[in-house]
């Protein structure tokens, strides 16, 4: 079975700084992997998406992320936080050839922005 | 297009009544999620649909039950609520053909149950 792991729960960044957020997921294979973000009040948006081909991986609102097999790592990077990015976010893993292509999510890492 | 709609989006509950959250998705999608979403524990799933007609369990099905009667709809029962089924549930659907689609999320119901 899939996991995820996202050790970081809190995180608080300036506004205009770097940010990464850290995924780290176990699967036996390669995995499907995504990233979510939830703002506050809200349902889940995909940010963004690897499933195969070049492991460094563009998404909405200026954000990317990496895939690394040798690190089963998947961190999502933005070069400059605006502080509307202020939400929760979540790593997926999905495996390949299952049924109903269920997503296991991790824990959440909530980014805190100050001005 | 609506997207994946959730109706109620606020439910106060007593323990042991029983109420019935419904899921709607108007992009002809093939799957349909139930997800549990709690403080720590990020989402959890709870009930899954590959088409209508058809059910399984997810990861944390105690005290839940599920109906896809039409394809459009998933509804999300709980027949005696319990306190430890205070939540924020979402819905979620997604098409058929392959596996790297994502999943489309609903806005959640927040329920509590007393």
């Amino acid at each position: 079975a899939q996991s995820v792991t996202q050790p970081d729960i809190h995180i608080t960044v300036s506004e205009g700084a770097s940010l990464e957020l850290r995924c780290n997921y176990s699967y036996g294979a390669t995995p499907y992997l995504f990233w979510y973000v939830q703002s506050p009040g809200q349902g889940l948006q995909l940010l963004l998406k690897y499933f195969s081909g070049d492991t460094l991986v563009q998404g909405i609102k200026g954000f990317e992320a990496e895939f690394k097999r040798s690190q089963s790592s998947f961190n999502l990077r933005k070069p400059s936080v605006h502080w509307s990015d202020a939400a929760e976010y979540f790593c997926a893993v999905g495996a390949r050839g299952g049924t109903a292509s269920k997503l296991t999510f991790g824990t959440g890492t909530r980014l805190q922005v100050t001005l | 297009n609506a997207g994946v709609t959730q109706t109620p989006k606020f439910r106060v509950l007593k323990t042991g009544q029983s109420m019935t959250l419904l899921c709607a998705q108007d992009m002809n999608h093939e799957y349909m999620y139930w997800y549990r979403q709690d403080p720590g524990m990020g989402l959890r799933l709870i009930h899954y649909s590959v088409g209508e007609g058809t059910t399984a369990k997810g990861e944390v099905p105690d005290g839940y039950n599920v109906s896809r009667l039409k394809k459009q709809n998933f509804l999300l029962g709980l027949e005696s609520a319990a306190p430890s089924q205070t939540s924020v549930y979402f819905c979620a659907s997604r098409q058929l053909a392959g596996a790297y689609n994502e999943q489309f999320f609903g806005p959640g119901t927040r329920l509590t149950v007393l």
